[in-house]
């Protein structure tokens, strides 16, 4: 079973910030935060991980809370190529070992 | 450019063949992974290897089989045993050791296998 839970789906208008939250009430002290996103019919895409504080690259920005039970991904200007579906997935950082995705939050990003 | 390379892109078959889905990965990753997708749905996890010459059973491995006899490759093949093998197949590749490792997976772009 995934150790993440996530809206099934979620709408955003184009230009505005899109949120989008994880739960993981069980992650363990080692496991990072993970964010992919998947356009339609193509391999999943890295965005975004982090473990315990707050990180920003050029895709997204990744809000992790102080208890590390949940987190939110947030496109700060959501565009209509956003559309897509993203998943969150826990794994240990060094460890090559299963790694479970989600059903995902399928985005539609509207004009 | 490094990257994960999965070949066919599209296949199709009859029902009752195996079938054999090629992954290279040029990126001196040590663990491989293949996931399974169906219309509509999140990925599952088929099998993992994490060296040479050893692997693991995801979620859903009846009716598949894999080998990983070089690093850069993790062919999947797909069994006459496999009761439902139409569905997109996704392979990744992770960094275990080395700096800097973030863990990140790296995927190829699928393999679109239809069992007519």
């Amino acid at each position: 079973d995934a150790k993440t839970t996530q809206p099934t789906s979620m709408d955003c208008a184009e230009g505005r910030a899109a949120n989008l939250p994880c739960n993981h009430s069980t992650i363990s002290g080692n496991e990072y935060v993970y964010w992919y996103r998947q356009i339609h019919s193509q391999g999943p895409q890295y965005i975004i991980h982090g473990l315990k504080n707050n990180e920003t690259n050029e895709m997204a920005s990744l809000i992790i809370t102080e208890d590390r039970k949940s987190s939110t991904l947030i496109l700060p200007h959501a565009t209509l190529r956003d559309t897509a579906v993203y998943y969150c997935i826990v794994r240990v950082a060094d460890q090559g070992g299963k790694l479970i995705f989600g059903q995902g939050t399928e985005l539609s990003v509207k004009p | 450019d490094g990257g994960i390379t999965q070949s066919p892109k599209y296949l199709f078959r009859k029902e009752g063949q195996n079938v054999t889905l090629s992954c290279e990965q040029n990126l001196n990753h040590d663990a491989m992974y293949w996931y399974r997708q169906d219309p509509g749905q999140g990925l599952r996890l088929i099998y993992y290897s994490q060296i040479v010459n050893d692997f693991q059973k995801g979620d859903i491995a009846e009716g598949y089989s894999v080998s990983r006899e070089k690093k850069e490759s993790f062919p999947l093949t797909v069994t006459s045993a496999q009761k439902n093998p139409t569905a997109f197949y996704l392979c990744a590749s992770s960094g275990l050791s080395g700096l800097p490792n973030t863990g990140e997976l790296f995927f190829g772009e699928g393999s679109r296998l239809t069992v007519l």
